[in-house]
């Protein structure tokens, strides 16, 4: 079974500061990873995600991933934050199941990005 | 252009009631899920439906039952609600790798 660890449950940061997510995952087999964000009280959208080739994703809103086979790791960054980028961020991922449509979202627990003016 | 809705967006009922969410997806998708989001905001998969069958049934009670009419609609019904069961459900649907959700019914048991 895969598992995701989110190593800050906060993470407080000014404006235009740059700011790192970190996440940490668990597997057997190869992974697809993903970050989420959801703002309050809405669903969750895709931010990035990680299929396979380069290892350096970049997403919306000005965010980017890279991810470490070795170190099992998949962190967000942001070179310079927004107010609007306050929401929580989710990292989540699904089995490599060979193309596979169906596979399931395993998600870390979370980490509230705070911008402060 | 809503791509994935639930209806409805807050639901409040009393212990031991039955009560049903329903969910659309517009995209053409064949693959939608549950998922229950606690207090404390995680996030955990419940059932996923590919074509209209049943894939992946999570440790889910069996007052739980999904039902899927056609591929475009997954609902959840609940029995015999329990205090436990407060939380927000999401509805998802993919095609591919990436799932996209629905706003999210806030279910509150009283």
């Amino acid at each position: 079974a895969q598992s995701v660890t989110q190593l800050d449950s906060q993470v407080p940061v000014f404006e235009e500061a740059p700011v790192e997510l970190r996440c940490n995952y668990s597997s057997s087999v190869s992974v697809y990873l993903f970050w989420y964000v959801q703002y309050p009280n809405q669903g969750l959208q895709l931010l990035l995600k990680y299929l396979s080739g380069s290892t350096l994703v970049k997403g919306i809103n000005g965010f980017e991933a890279e991810f470490n086979k070795s170190q099992t790791s998949f962190h967000l960054r942001k070179p310079s934050v927004h107010i609007s980028d306050t929401a929580e961020y989710f990292c989540a991922v699904s089995l490599n199941a060979g193309g596979t449509s169906y596979g399931k979202l395993t998600f870390g627990q979370g980490t509230i990005l705070t911008v402060h003016p | 252009d809503t791509a994935v809705s639930q209806t409805p967006k807050y639901l409040v009922t009393q212990m031991g009631n039955d009560k049903s969410i329903k969910c659309e997806q517009n995209l053409g998708h064949d693959t939608m899920y549950w998922y229950k989001q606690d207090s404390k905001k995680f996030l955990k998969i419940m059932f996923s439906y590919n074509n209209k069958e049943l894939i992946i049934n999570e440790t889910v009670p069996n007052r739980f039952s999904p039902k899927s009419p056609d591929k475009a609609h997954l609902n959840l019904h609940i029995n015999s609600l329990e205090l436990g069961d407060s939380a927000v459900y999401f509805c998802a649907s993919s095609s591919d790798y990436e799932q996209y959700f629905g706003p999210g019914t806030r279910l509150t048991v009283t």
